[in-house]
């Protein structure tokens, strides 16, 4: 099983800030890892398909990138709609697996 | 946009057997492969396994042996069953869709606790 974790596990942010989280495989997964936005008492949204092709809809301030075992999801000049946690997810190998959640609290 | 809503029993008794649908709406079943995921209150997501309309499956080994996951492509709905739960199996489960074109889970329904209970 491929385990993917999550850097960093919490982020504390003041609006118009950079935040890069990461997420790291255990072996090469290509680029098939997907990120995902989940707001309290709601399900997961996608927000980014294959590594870096952004979902319908997400804004262009959300970008992705990465390939192979480490890859980033960079949410520039944040919004206050943007606390969240987010979590990673690989489809390269099953069982597909998650990461454990980067939280994104806005200061 | 294609909608999706699980329904099924919130509480269930240890031993028993968890029975959930998931409806889709506003799109066929048709073509598509389809998912369950869990998550423990408070905790991270797990893949349960995933279907296709066809009948083919997929389930997480870690959970294989209590779980099936069917599909009725005429009510345009599939189902999770998983066998002897215990507290353990107590989640918020969700339906997912699997993306046209790649393995990615574009449109997920919202959710439905279940609590594993006597």
């Amino acid at each position: 099983e491929i385990v993917l974790t999550q850097s960093p596990d919490f982020q504390s942010v003041t609006p118009k800030e950079k935040v890069t989280i990461t997420c790291r495989a255990s072996q090469s997964i290509g680029s098939s890892l997907h990120w995902y936005q989940q707001k309290p008492d709601q399900s997961p949204k996608l927000l980014m398909k294959d590594a870096s092709q952004s979902f319908s809809g997400v804004p262009s301030r959300l970008s992705g990138s990465g390939s192979g075992t480490d890859f980033t999801l960079t949410i520039n000049s944040l919004e206050a709609e943007d606390a969240a946690t987010y979590y990673c997810l690989q489809t390269r190998s099953l069982p597909w697996t998650f990461g454990q959640g980067t939280k994104v609290e806005i200061k | 946009q294609v909608q999706l809503q699980e329904s099924g029993p919130g509480l269930v008794k240890p031993s028993e057997t968890l029975s959930l649908t998931c409806t889709v709406a506003g799109g066929s079943i048709n073509n598509y492969y389809w998912s369950w995921i869990r998550q423990p209150p408070g905790k991270g997501l797990e893949y349960i396994g995933y279907i296709f309309y066809s009948g083919s499956t997929n389930y997480n080994p870690s959970l294989k042996s209590r779980v099936t996951i069917s599909v009725d492509t005429s009510k345009n709905q599939f189902s999770l069953k998983l066998k002897s739960v215990t507290a353990a199996d107590t989640a918020v489960y969700h339906c997912a869709r699997i993306g046209y074109g790649g393995w990615f889970l574009d449109y997920w329904g919202q959710g439905t606790l279940v609590t594993v209970s006597s």
